[in-house]
């Protein structure tokens, strides 16, 4: 199982980014996947989730703001961030989840993470 | 949503010595399957977080016995029997029971 995120880089307050997790070793559609992000210095924040069923929810703070799809033929998820303050400044991770009955679940694969800086 | 709270944020250990840490959530993990939705995962320096303990107190594959989890419904802990030097890091609870999972604030293991 590997997770492998790209897409972060430097952007300017009100701008967009898309980022990209391409996994292998599983199909995307068969788990729940998630983006976590975690700003410089503090600690673990979950941002989305996106379903078997193609269901996906986002955390207040980014609700109408970030997108997240997925491409079963290309095995990825993509996370597309619109209007992005400083605040959005992290790195995001990319998992794997493992639903519980009734709950989301926990997260048995994480990929190495992709760093987005808002700045101007 | 569910607030996690953690404690202590740091812990220094000694090595060959036991350490625990605590994780309260404001709200029942307790499903009424019986189960305890509240995870663990460790953060290494410079790595990703990788799961340790899931469903409370159930050991994720490849992670060493001298880990531990345990407690139900708001009350949960983590011991490590004898802690070695690469145990350190920073170890979070997560709840998995309500849609927007949310972690605690983390504790920090370093070595005396």
């Amino acid at each position: 199982v590997q997770l492998v995120e790209s897409g972060g880089g430097l952007i300017q307050p009100g701008g967009s980014l898309r980022l990209s997790c391409a996994a292998s070793g599983f199909s995307v559609s068969s788990n729940f996947m998630s983006w976590v992000r975690q700003a410089p210095g503090k600690g673990l924040e979950w941002v989305s989730v996106i379903y078997s069923g193609g269901v996906s929810y986002y955390t207040e703070s980014v609700r109408g703001r970030f997108t997240l799809s997925r491409d079963n033929s290309k095995n990825s998820i993509y996370l597309q961030m619109n209007s992005l303050r400083v605040e959005d400044t992290a790195v995001y991770y990319c998992a794997r989840g493992q639903k519980y009955v009734g709950g989301p679940g926990h997260f048995d694969s994480w990929g190495q993470g992709t760093l987005v800086t808002v700045s101007s | 949503d569910i607030v996690m709270t953690q404690s202590p944020v740091s812990l220094p250990v000694t090595p060959g010595e036991p350490a625990a840490i605590s994780c309260r959530s404001s709200r029942s993990l307790l499903h009424s399957n019986g189960k305890n939705y509240l995870d663990w995962y460790v953060q290494k320096p410079g790595q990703s977080p990788q799961l340790l303990i899931y469903l409370g107190s159930n050991r994720a594959s490849g992670v060493p016995d001298r880990f531990s989890g345990s407690g139900s419904g708001t009350d949960f802990t983590l011991e490590i029997s004898r802690v070695e030097a690469e145990d350190v890091g920073v170890y979070y609870c997560m709840q998995g029971l309500q849609l927007a999972v949310t972690f605690g604030g983390g504790t920090k293991v370093e070595i005396k």
